[in-house]
């Protein structure tokens, strides 16, 4: 069956430090990934995506790639804020092109100290 | 532009009783989406309403059910409720036909069961 895979958390991390959340996957065919942010109080947003292999979502200083030889899809950023603290959900859809029945990662946790 | 808005925002039922959860749709959209995020973990696709119908469900017993409107409003109705139904349900709406369909999501209902 499709399913995504993220590191626990919390991770806490010092202003202006380098980010790594590691997300990896399961699924049949060719899904879309997805990185979401929830902040404190607020619904889920879409930060990036990516929907074939190779492709680099980026929004916000994020980044990410599609790696289907490792299915995976790590979330980076080289500088964080105090601003970026919020809980993180890698996330696939099974069908190509199409983001419905989007499956969930049990979401990571991010503290950045001033 | 109107985002998708929830109602109400926070509810407390008692083991048993039913629970009826609002979703208004972003302007535009006609696909509304339901999912459950217990605490600590990622939310899970409930079912999805298409154009009235019901257009996908997931692993999700038939005391969870669902409606949508003309206006792609729609309704989560819970029934006999239990204490795992405690969760924070979200609804999101997206644009089907053809091409991708980003999901957006409400802020939510926490629902919490005694």
């Amino acid at each position: 069956g499709n399913s995504v895979t993220q590191m626990e958390g919390p991770v806490t991390l010092s202003e202006e430090a380098f980010l790594t959340i590691n997300c990896t996957y399961t699924a049949t065919g060719y899904p879309s990934l997805f990185w979401y942010v929830q902040y404190p109080g607020e619904g889920l947003q879409l930060l990036l995506k990516a929907t074939k292999a190779d492709d680099k979502g980026s929004n916000k200083g994020f980044e990410a790639t599609y790696r289907k030889e490792t299915t995976s899809f790590h979330l980076e950023k080289g500088s964080v804020q105090v601003s970026d603290s919020a809980v993180y959900f890698c996330a696939l859809s099974p069908s190509m092109n199409r983001d419905d029945k989007i499956i969930f990662g049990k979401g990571t946790r991010l503290h950045i100290l001033p | 532009e109107t985002g998708v808005t929830q109602s109400p925002t926070h509810l407390i039922k008692t083991r048993g009783q039913q629970v009826t959860l609002r979703c208004s749709s972003q302007s535009g959209h006609n696909t509304v989406s339901w999912y459950q995020q217990a605490l600590g973990q990622g939310p899970q696709f409930i079912f999805q309403y298409y154009r009235e119908e019901e257009n996908g469900r997931g692993n999700f017993p038939p005391r969870f059910s669902g409606l949508q409107f003309p206006n792609y409003s729609s309704e989560l109705n819970v029934n006999a409720l239990e204490l795992d139904d405690s969760a924070l349900y979200l609804c999101a709406s997206s644009s089907a036909g053809g091409g991708y369909n980003e999901q957006f999501f409400g802020p939510g209902t926490r629902l919490t069961v005694l």
